[in-house]
C-alpha cells in the first residue's frame, strides 16, 4: 500500500478481554516498529521486527503483551486482560534496511480500556 | 543506551518569530538523529535526518537542524513559523552499529503558535 496502515483505527475495550491490533507495513519494508504512546508521554518502543531475525522484545512492559509478524510482512500486536493503565495510542512504523533509513509511521489505534 | 532528552514540554511562539526546539541526546558513538513531527490525531511524519556529512541539515516545511557533537546537541530551528507548525515535534536517535535499530524518542515538545 501506499502507506503504513493500522487497524482498527479505535479500540474500546473492558477491562480484563484481549485485544488485537493490526499493522500492515509498506510493501517490501523489512523493518516493523512497535511503539506506545500515552497521554502527555513519549513514544515508548515496544517491540523491533527486522527481517528474519529474532524480533527485539525489550521494550514489551509485561508478559500481557505479544506481537507477531506473519510472513514477514503483516504484524499483530496483542494485549491480553487488558489493564486501564493500557489506555494509549499504539503506533506502527516499518522501514528497508540500511544506513539513517527512514521510519514509517501509521496513523496509530487509539485503545481504551473502560 | 541511548537516550533523548526534550527539555521543553510546551513551547508558545507567535506567527512569524524564529523558534527552536532543543534536544540533547546519549550515545556512546556517533548517532542516528532524527526530528519528526505529529500533528493531532496524525501519525509521525520525518521533518529531517542526520547520519553524517554535513552537521547543519535541512528538512521538509522549512525546518534546519544543527548537529553539535562536543554538546550532543541536535536542536531544531525554524526561522519564521506558520500557524500550520502547531503540533507536537519528536527528537529521536538510533544506534550507528549492530543490528538493533530501534528508535529512542524524547519526550516531545509541544508548538503553540499565537496569531
Amino acid at each position: 500500500g501506499a502507506g503504513v496502515s493500522q487497524s482498527p483505527s479505535n479500540k474500546v475495550t473492558e477491562k480484563g478481554k484481549d485485544v488485537e491490533l493490526r499493522c500492515d507495513p509498506i510493501s517490501g519494508h523489512t523493518a516493523l516498529y512497535w511503539y506506545r504512546q500515552s497521554l502527555g508521554q513519549g513514544l515508548e518502543f515496544l517491540i523491533y521486527f527486522q527481517g528474519n531475525s529474532a524480533p527485539d522484545k525489550s521494550g514489551l512492559p509485561s508478559d500481557r503483551f505479544s506481537a507477531e509478524r506473519t510472513g514477514g510482512s503483516v504484524s499483530t500486536l496483542t494485549i491480553q486482560r487488558t489493564q486501564q493503565e493500557d489506555s494509549a495510542v499504539y503506533l506502527c512504523a516499518s522501514s528497508t534496511t540500511g544506513v539513517g533509513t527512514e521510519a514509517f509511521f501509521g496513523q496509530g489505534t487509539r485503545l481504551t480500556v473502560v | 543506551a541511548q537516550s533523548v532528552t526534550q527539555p521543553d514540554i510546551h513551547i508558545t511562539v507567535s506567527e512569524g518569530a524564529s523558534l527552536e526546539l532543543r534536544c540533547n541526546y546519549s550515545y556512546g558513538a556517533t548517532p542516528y538523529l532524527f526530528w519528526y513531527v505529529q500533528s493531532p490525531g496524525q501519525g509521525l511524519q520525518l521533518l529531517l535526518k542526520y547520519f553524517s556529512g554535513d552537521t547543519l541539515v535541512q528538512g521538509i516545511k522549512g525546518f534546519e537542524a544543527e548537529f553539535k557533537r562536543s554538546q550532543s546537541s541536535f536542536n531544531l530551528r525554524k526561522p519564521s513559523v506558520h500557524w500550520s507548525d502547531a503540533a507536537e515535534y519528536f527528537c529521536a536517535v538510533a544506534s550507528s552499529s549492530g543490528s538493533a535499530r530501534q528508535l529512542t524518542f524524547g519526550s516531545g515538545t509541544q508548538l503553540t503558535v499565537l496569531p
